[in-house]
């Protein structure tokens, strides 16, 4: 699986946007982006995932650069339970055809 | 709909006993795979278990084992502890072959190693 670099920590306003980036410069053609969070004493959270396509769900968006060396998760209005640590994971789907890669992800703080 | 469940929550053992920690998965899935979280990093890939069988392995010794059974329960073992051990277990289900296959995971078990 391709190797992340994500920044270990941010900061943002409450009910501002969250943008929070993530490197995958080696990344495969076949292989996903996946962003999951870990909210304190508890298992990761899926958040979203992308092949090339920018994608929005319920919970966030996700823009993957055109040659897809890089991705922006974006958490539009940022909410106190939004502090968490974020990982950026990529890989080869289906996922359960193998393991996944977290690195130590980005700690967002969300504040008042 | 129960989502993935793992016992116990917390668990403390001393260096050289064996610990066994269970978990269930999220209803319709058959596959579960097991993480170890040490404190402030990331989690760490044990294995994975579809059809009762371990198909994916990390980089953990052999003192770690694991099995599933029937109904896609599944346990890690852990023989002869060390106090590197000690961490949050995490387990994760998911459905083998899904359009989109994400991991649904537990709460954890937080094992200590005295």
């Amino acid at each position: 699986d391709a190797k992340t670099t994500q920044p270990p920590s941010m900061d943002c306003a409450e009910g501002r946007a969250a943008n929070l980036p993530c490197n995958h410069s080696t990344i495969s053609g076949n292989e996903y982006v996946y962003w999951y969070r870990q909210i304190h004493s508890q298992g990761p959270q899926y958040i979203i995932h992308g092949l090339k396509n920018n994608e929005t769900n319920e919970m966030a968006s996700l823009i993957i650069t055109e040659d897809r060396k890089s991705s922006t998760l974006i958490l539009p209005h940022a909410t106190l339970r939004d502090t968490a640590v974020y990982y950026c994971i990529v890989r080869v789907a289906p996922f359960t055809a193998g393991k996944s890669t977290f690195g130590d992800g980005t700690t967002l703080t969300v504040k008042p | 709909d129960a989502g993935v469940t793992q016992s116990p929550t917390h668990l403390i053992k001393t260096r050289g006993q064996q610990v066994t920690l269970r978990c269930s998965p999220k209803s319709g899935h058959d596959t579960v795979s097991w993480y170890q979280q040490a404190l402030g990093q990331g989690p760490q890939f044990i294995f994975q278990y579809y059809e009762e069988e371990e198909r994916q392995r990390g980089n953990f010794p052999d003192r770690f084992s694991g099995h599933q059974f029937p109904n896609y329960s599944s346990e890690l073992n852990v023989n002869a502890l060390l106090l590197g051990d000690s961490a949050l277990y995490l387990c994760a289900s998911s459905l083998q072959g899904a359009a989109n296959e994400k991991l649904f995971f537990g709460s954890g078990t937080q094992l200590s190693v005295l």
